[in-house]
């Protein structure tokens, strides 16, 4: 069955660029979807098909996808932007999530 | 503005059976297509059930397949996940979405959840 793998943790300071990995055999095969989890809250979409941002999400969010690796990327990251994020693609009639990466802004 | 509201979760002996749901609003039901993603405590996010807006095609992981039968009733504008044979690893927050049943299709909007505990 298809995988997809995740850092466990990224950390970064205020203000600089956050890049969160997602890899899976060929992934720029697929459409890859980006969720945001903020503690105690409801998973989030902040990219979907590679790099289209939903309304009301920051144009500092951005998405890219090519060969085996799709990145999401924050620009001037704040502290608002720690949670848990997801990958997620769909693979045979079934949804495939990464295992998520805890962003930490400190 | 859309909302989805769960309900039913309890809690449960293993073998036992539950059935949670999803109340919709703010958008048109029947045009989209619908999910079950469950979190447990601690853990990330797992898929569990999809099924298509007129409710023809439904999907499934392989976790819950056989066990588990996703299906609307797009006159109640309501999703439900029918759980039966429940073992304690299906223990979690369920999440009803909006979405995630395509190769383009995204989870738009979540729920808050409805919590499952099975445990003798």
């Amino acid at each position: 069955s298809y995988e997809l793998t995740q850092a466990l943790s990224v950390s970064v300071s205020p203000g600089e660029t956050a890049s969160i990995t997602c890899s899976g055999d060929k992934l720029d095969d697929k459409y890859t979807f980006w969720y945001v989890q903020k503690p105690g809250q409801s998973p989030m979409v902040v990219i979907y098909e590679d790099s289209k941002r939903p309304s009301g999400i920051p144009e500092r969010f951005s998405g890219d996808n090519s060969g085996n690796t799709a990145t999401l990327t924050i620009r001037g990251t704040q502290t608002t932007d720690e949670g848990d994020y997801y990958c997620h693609v769909w693979d045979s009639d079934t949804v495939i999530f990464g295992g998520g990466t805890k962003l930490t802004v400190l | 503005e859309v909302q989805l509201l769960e309900s039913g979760g309890a809690l449960v002996q293993p073998g036992g059976s539950l059935r949670v749901s999803c109340a919709a609003s703010g958008f048109t039901f029947g045009a989209d297509g619908m999910s079950w993603v469950r979190q447990a405590p601690g853990k990330g996010l797992e898929w569990v059930s999809g099924i298509g807006g007129s409710g023809a095609r439904t999907f499934y992981a392989d976790s819950v397949k056989g066990r588990f039968t996703i299906s609307r009733d797009n006159s109640k504008n309501t999703l439900y996940l029918q759980m039966n044979r429940l073992r304690p690893e299906d223990t979690a927050l369920y999440y009803c979405a909006k979405g995630g049943t395509g190769y383009s299709s995204p989870f738009e909007y979540w729920g808050h959840g409805t919590r499952v505990t099975v445990s003798s």
